[in-house]
């Protein structure tokens, strides 16, 4: 099926460093969300967007939603151990598809202490 | 915030038997909940649309028969793995979806083992 473009696929960063990973598409999507996994565990979510242009903070998080609709940001400030894990953008469109997600394939964080 | 609770957490079983999901939106009514797939370090994968009181949708390439997906109330969906092998052996995620501007929120997985 098809998978957003998620970019890093991986980043080896020290604690205190800001973090920024990205998700493109070359279909529009009306919402896009970002997820985080922790090992056996499902995804949490983080931050959801709704509107195009439309940017959001969660503590250290902030993500925004892309003019195009086809793209989709998150960054993270001054980063911590327990941010270490599985990030996920994912997609979800509308019409006869609502509620489907479609999900990036993930970008693995490791933060040194 | 929005709770949903999949059970079990993990199943170790033989081949030929069939393995019963259970996922409870505890909180809130899912008129639509979704079950996915995932291999290590993989994405998840979509499976299928589970709608309540009405037949699941399978994405392409997955076996209606095989995984069997029953939602009979707006809190309740289970997917039931049908004489599973060691191919079926894997992390499976449910997730429900409240609707309208609302975000889909994730079970904790059970990983099924099939030896």
């Amino acid at each position: 099926g098809q998978q957003l473009n998620q970019s890093p696929q991986s980043m080896f960063i020290q604690e205190g460093e800001d973090v920024s990973m990205n998700c493109t598409s070359s279909s529009i999507f009306n919402t896009w969300l970002w997820y985080k996994q922790d090992p056996g565990e499902g995804p949490v979510l983080l931050i959801a967007l709704y509107k195009a242009g439309e940017l959001t903070s969660n503590g250290r998080l902030t993500a925004q939603f892309g003019i195009t609709r086809k793209d989709s940001f998150l960054n993270i400030s001054a980063s911590i151990p327990s941010d270490v894990g599985i990030y996920f953008c994912a997609g979800q469109p509308g019409g006869t598809s609502y509620g489907k997600l479609t999900f990036g394939q993930g970008t693995i964080l490791t933060v040194h202490p | 915030g929005a709770v949903v609770s999949q059970h079990p957490s993990w199943v170790i079983c033989k081949s030929g038997t069939s393995v019963k999901i259970e996922c409870r939106s505890l909180d809130f009514q899912a008129t639509t909940m979704f079950w996915y797939r995932q291999f290590p370090k993989q994405s998840l994968m979509l499976m299928a649309t589970s709608n309540e009181g009405s037949k699941a949708t399978y994405e392409q390439g997955v076996e209606k028969d095989k995984f069997l997906i029953n939602h009979a109330s707006l809190t309740l969906s289970t997917l039931t793995v049908t004489s599973a092998h060691p191919e079926d052996s894997s992390f499976y995620i449910c997730s429900a979806f409240q609707g309208p501007k609302q975000p889909q929120h994730f079970g904790d997985g059970t990983r099924l083992s099939i030896l």
